[in-house]
């Protein structure tokens, strides 16, 4: 167990339409990051965020966009899904002293979307 | 700057070695290793930090070339418990974006009786 919680663990949406993933951190952890793996791919890395803000971003369109909250729980939102989306989604949070250097990452179970 | 694994896959039989190898053409602050099992998340094999330095865990260790911005992972007599797909993630600098962790495709090793 990493202390890192995501839900839903599956879904299925159709093309077009929006979804919300949450991710609750370990707790302590102040930088969380969202990574996208197709079946049979590494993690093609989203987004991260530290202390509530972006700092850093992948190859992926705006209609993927995050929030990190106090508590540093974090959601990742898709607008107007494509089939391409389907994947696993996962979430990884670490601890970052002042948001610098590196660190262990810890990752949940994932959210597997499915797009119709 | 997504970094490049060698090989793609490798299949073993139980007390053999194995080396797979991430290599990447931009200067690197760290190299990470992770192992993910079928339908279940990456865990946490070892980070390594330019210099050189070399970490193990149990009978897996890493090296880290800086100068060619080369890691490999060397898996000694291997266990069952070994297979699965093993992700090299990079980190170009220490912090903001440079501190973003981009993974590797993977390396699929099976560990046979």
């Amino acid at each position: 167990e990493t202390g890192v919680t995501q839900s839903p663990t599956h879904l299925i949406k159709t093309r077009g339409q929006q979804v919300t993933l949450r991710c609750s951190s370990q707790s302590g952890h102040n930088t969380v990051s969202w990574y996208q793996q197709a079946l049979g791919q590494g993690p093609q890395f989203i987004f991260q965020y530290y202390r509530e803000e972006e700092n850093g971003r992948g190859n992926f369109p705006p209609r993927f966009s995050g929030l990190q909250f106090p508590n540093y729980s974090s959601e990742l939102n898709v607008n107007a899904l494509e089939l391409d989306d389907s994947a696993l989604y996962l979430c990884a949070s670490r601890h970052l002293p002042l948001g610098l250097g590196t660190g262990e990452l810890f990752f949940g179970e994932g959210s597997r979307l499915t797009v119709l | 700057q997504q970094p490049v694994q060698s090989p793609q896959a490798v299949i073993l039989r139980e007390g053999e070695d194995a080396v797979i190898n991430c290599s990447s053409s931009k200067a690197l602050y760290s190299v990470h290793w992770y192992r993910q099992k079928h339908g279940e998340a990456p865990v946490f094999l070892m980070i390594l930090l330019k210099g050189g330095e070399q970490k193990g865990h149990e009978k897996i260790s890493a090296s880290f070339n800086e100068k060619k911005q080369q890691s490999s992972l060397y898996l000694t007599a291997s266990q069952l418990s070994y297979s699965g797909t093993y992700f090299c993630g990079t980190e170009m600098g220490y912090g903001g974006s440079q501190g973003n962790l981009i993974f590797g495709k993977g390396t699929k090793l099976s560990v046979k009786p």
